[in-house]
Formats: C-alpha cells, sequence, structure tokens
C-alpha cells in the first residue's frame, strides 16, 4: 500500500497565483484532513472531511479551499498566494472517529511563494 | 484557545540516558494524547498515545498522564542517537492540536 501520497512535493508560486495540491489515500479511511507546518511551528489544522461531500474548516482556513467528491482524493486549493502561505503542507488520513486515532501523514508538499 | 505547549528544547542526552519530554495543555475537555516523532525533513508518525491517567509503555517509550496537571509526557529509556528528532505532542477534544515539538539529540 502507498498510503498517503502528496504532489507535488516542491513548488514555487508568485504572489497571486493559484494552485492544488493533490492528496490521495489507499487506506480506505472515511477522514481526511490538511495540516501546515511553519518552521518552529506546529501542526495547524487548515480543513478536515469526515467523508466524500463533507467538509470542515480548522483553525486557519483564510486562503485555502477544498473538495471532497471521492473517499480517496481529498486536493487543497491555493487562491490568490500570499507570503503568509509559505509553509510545509501535510495531508493525513484516519480510521475511526475524526481526530480519535492514529492520523497517518503524507511526506508533505513545500511550497514557497515569493 | 486550545493551546497545547511543549519545550522547544533542543533537549541533548548522551546515548543510554533518558530522554524526557513534556507537554502542557489548556483544554481541560481533552480526551486522547498522541506523541509523534518528525525527522529532520520528513512526515510525523505515531509513537504512542494515551487516553487515561497513569503510565503507558511500550517498549523503550513511556507515555504519562496527568489530567488534573493537563500535564503529559514522554519517557525514552536507554536513549539511542536514531532517536535524535523532533517529538511532537497532540492533544484531541473534537480537533487535534500539536505543540511546536521539542527538539532531541542523542550523542553516541
Amino acid at each position: 500500500n502507498a498510503g498517503v501520497t502528496q504532489t507535488p512535493k516542491f513548488r514555487i508560486l508568485k504572489i497571486g497565483q493559484s494552485m492544488t495540491l493533490q492528496c490521495t489515500q489507499d487506506m480506505n479511511h472515511n477522514y481526511m484532513y490538511w495540516y501546515r507546518q511553519d518552521p518552529g511551528m506546529g501542526l495547524k489544522l487548515i480543513y478536515y472531511s469526515v467523508g466524500a461531500g463533507i467538509t470542515d474548516k480548522g483553525e486557519v482556513p483564510n486562503g485555502y479551499n477544498v473538495s471532497r467528491s471521492t473517499t480517496e482524493d481529498f486536493p487543497l486549493r491555493l487562491e490568490l498566494a500570499a507570503p503568509s502561505q509559505t509553509s510545509v503542507y501535510f495531508c493525513a488520513s484516519s480510521s475511526g472517529g475524526a481526530f480519535t486515532g492514529e492520523l497517518f501523514f503524507g511526506e508533505g508538499s513545500r511550497l514557497t511563494v515569493l | 484557545q486550545k493551546e497545547v505547549e511543549q519545550n522547544s528544547g533542543p533537549l541533548s542526552v548522551p546515548e543510554g540516558a533518558i530522554a524526557s519530554l513534556n507537554c502542557t495543555y489548556s483544554d481541560r475537555g481533552s480526551q486522547s494524547f498522541f506523541w509523534y516523532r518528525q525527522y529532520s525533513g520528513k512526515s510525523p508518525e505515531l509513537i504512542m498515545f494515551i487516553y487515561s491517567n497513569g503510565d503507558k509503555e511500550d517498549g523503550r517509550f513511556t507515555a504519562q498522564l496527568n489530567k488534573a496537571s493537563q500535564y503529559v509526557s514522554l519517557l525514552i529509556r536507554d536513549s539511542q542517537p536514531s532517536d535524535s528528532a523532533t517529538y511532537l505532542c497532540a492533544v484531541n477534544n473534537n480537533d487535534m492540536r500539536f505543540g511546536a515539538g521539542t527538539r532531541l539529540t542523542v550523542k553516541p
């Protein structure tokens, strides 16, 4: 099993550009999450989903959008990129209840906005 | 505001020693507690979780929880250089909040 797969691993954006970070999991997990991690900071929850068609905001959702059309995929859309969105983004998934069990993380996507 | 606080370190211990990592949290309703290890440039991976007050042991790792004091810790016995990483404390109460992590260095 591949687990949680994120693409791209690295990306440089110009201010105002848009892009989508892709996330796919093959573990049939209902729950999926997007976190960002800034240097010296903890992981901050951007959005999460408890199943196909259901998404909800986390702690830092501004400037991002998500969709969950299938159980496997949970893309994160950045609109009008800003330098403050420079970060490492992690997608994660879990089984059981939301946030109640082990989170399985992808390898991360490092985004730089210049 | 739900906060999870950790000493950022770096914490340096000699090989074979016990490393003690601490975490405090502000939300008394928190229900479950997790320790993740993150090697530099890698994604976090779960080491241990604990739900009840007291100690939980798994090999060289022991998690300790004191809900009255809102305190959770991780002890690593017989520390190895391969344990050198950042350790993230995570607390669950309808969402998952992470601390900033403690960087541990184990010196040969």
